[in-house]
């Protein structure tokens, strides 16, 4: 089993729809981070999280520390949302050692 | 402020060669990173340098190293390449003292034939 497990693996959504992406881990850490990755490869930081919620426009990502478990949420989903949205843990002390997830690749359609 | 540079973008090497991998971080950040992705494997950490010091590796072979310099420019290389070592090369660096946001650079694509 992975250390960290996103769901699902492949999500299509219509614009305007609201998505969840899950990401739950099993190992203790201190900072959760969600990143999205475009066609070409760049991955760009969408939140840093220790604990909470944090909303950045559309986005918001909420973590449980307890259950080991965060959310990714788009509201009013947009085609330019299209990409690959990764979960990545970092455990603490591991000095830049992330451990990531599959991935989940997002398609909206217009 | 420019992002992370990562050069060259693309490169193709012959199996048995070896390869150079370059990457200039923000201004100010003095921790870099390296990635490793794959379709197989997805996205792997190889090492993590600080003030030209390596903290910590991930599960590569001795063939993978990296280096740090002065200006926390940071390389990496990979000796006696493999097929399987064609992949996505993405650096990282952090600013350890505001929060730890990560910044990616564009990675550096290499295909070993």
């Amino acid at each position: 089993k992975n250390e960290v497990e996103q769901s699902p693996q492949n999500l299509t959504a219509q614009e305007g729809e609201f998505i969840t992406i899950n990401c739950s881990y099993s190992v203790g850490i201190s900072a959760l981070h969600w990143l999205q990755q475009h066609p070409g490869g760049g991955i760009v930081s969408l939140f840093m999280l220790s604990s909470g919620k944090k909303k950045h426009g559309r986005l918001i990502a909420t973590i449980n520390i307890q259950e080991k478990h965060s959310s990714l949420h788009i509201t009013a989903s947009h085609p330019r949302d299209s990409a690959v949205y990764i979960c990545a843990v970092d455990g603490g002390t591991s000095y830049g050692k992330l451990t990531f997830g599959q991935g989940t690749i997002l398609t909206v359609h217009p | 402020k420019a992002g992370v540079t990562q050069t060259p973008r693309y490169l193709i090497k012959t199996r048995g060669q070896q390869v150079t991998l370059s990457c200039s971080p923000i201004s100010g950040h003095r921790s870099v990173s390296w990635y490793q992705q794959t379709p197989g494997q997805g996205l792997q950490f190889l090492f993590e340098y600080f003030s030209e010091t390596q903290r910590n590796k991930g599960n590569f072979p001795g063939r993978f190293s990296g280096r740090q310099f002065s200006n926390s420019r940071s390389e990496m290389n990979v000796s006696t390449l493999e097929l399987g070592d064609s992949a996505l090369y993405l650096c990282a660096s952090m600013d350890i003292t505001s929060g730890n946001t990560i910044y990616f650079g564009e990675g550096s694509w290499l295909t070993v034939v």
